[in-house]
């Protein structure tokens, strides 16, 4: 069984310019979260996808859009980059039941906006 | 809107010592989750509690929520350097039980 993986691990980008991050989620597991997580902060919820849809989004500006697969691998796109937008940006997969398995983090891509 | 507060902010004790860690809110949740992260990686989940007043013990860790499912705590016992790193809390809301808010940490630092 393998876990959530990430990529890209690291990443910088010019202010301006657009990103697609990456997500592939535990097997078994249908629901994919983003979360971004500034320095010294809990993780921010941006959007939650299930069966690839949008299921649910948080307090972020329309630039920030996802994918799901069949597969339930998940993207999260950002453009016009900000350097505000500099965090580490975290997926976490869960299985529909989430209330009671709580959610399973990937390593995470830290970006970094210049 | 559904807030944690977590508190401390930053802890900084001597190995061996005790300590909690509180995470409240006025909101109900369906459940709570604990998760540790060290620097440079996601969170790990460390325990869900669900029904309230339900205690958990992960060996020198006890979790505890609230009766009325708004607050939790973690206990340590005799903490050890290995203990360093953020402990977050998160809630799962009633509406919405699929979706995890988390608080902003509690910062742990345990000095050998």
């Amino acid at each position: 069984e393998t876990g959530v993986t990430q990529s890209p691990t690291h990443l910088i980008k010019t202010r301006g310019q657009q990103v697609t991050l990456r997500c592939s989620s535990q097997s078994g597991h249908n629901t994919v979260s983003w979360y971004q997580q500034a320095l010294g902060q809990g993780p921010q919820f941006i959007f939650q996808y299930y069966r690839e849809e949008e299921n649910g989004r948080g307090n972020f500006p329309p630039r920030f859009s996802g994918l799901q697969f069949p597969n339930y691998s998940s993207e999260l796109n950002v453009n016009a980059l900000e350097l505000d937008d500099s965090a580490l940006y975290l997926c976490a997969s869960s299985p529909r039941e989430g209330r009671t398995l709580g959610a399973f983090f990937g390593q995470g891509t830290r970006l970094t906006v210049v | 809107t559904q807030l944690l507060e977590q508190s401390p902010q930053f802890l900084s004790i001597q190995e061996g010592e005790n300590l909690t860690v509180y995470c409240n809110s006025s909101s109900v949740f369906s459940s709570l989750q604990w998760y540790r992260q060290e620097p440079g990686e996601g969170p790990v989940l460390l325990v869900t509690v669900v029904t309230g007043g339900e205690v958990k013990k992960l060996k020198r860790l006890t979790f505890q929520f609230g009766d009325a499912r708004k607050d939790s705590s973690l206990h340590i016992t005799a903490a050890q350097p290995g203990d360093t790193g953020l402990y977050l809390c998160a809630g799962a809301g009633i509406i919405r039980d699929d979706k995890i808010i988390f608080g902003k940490g509690t910062r742990l630092h345990i000095l050998p």
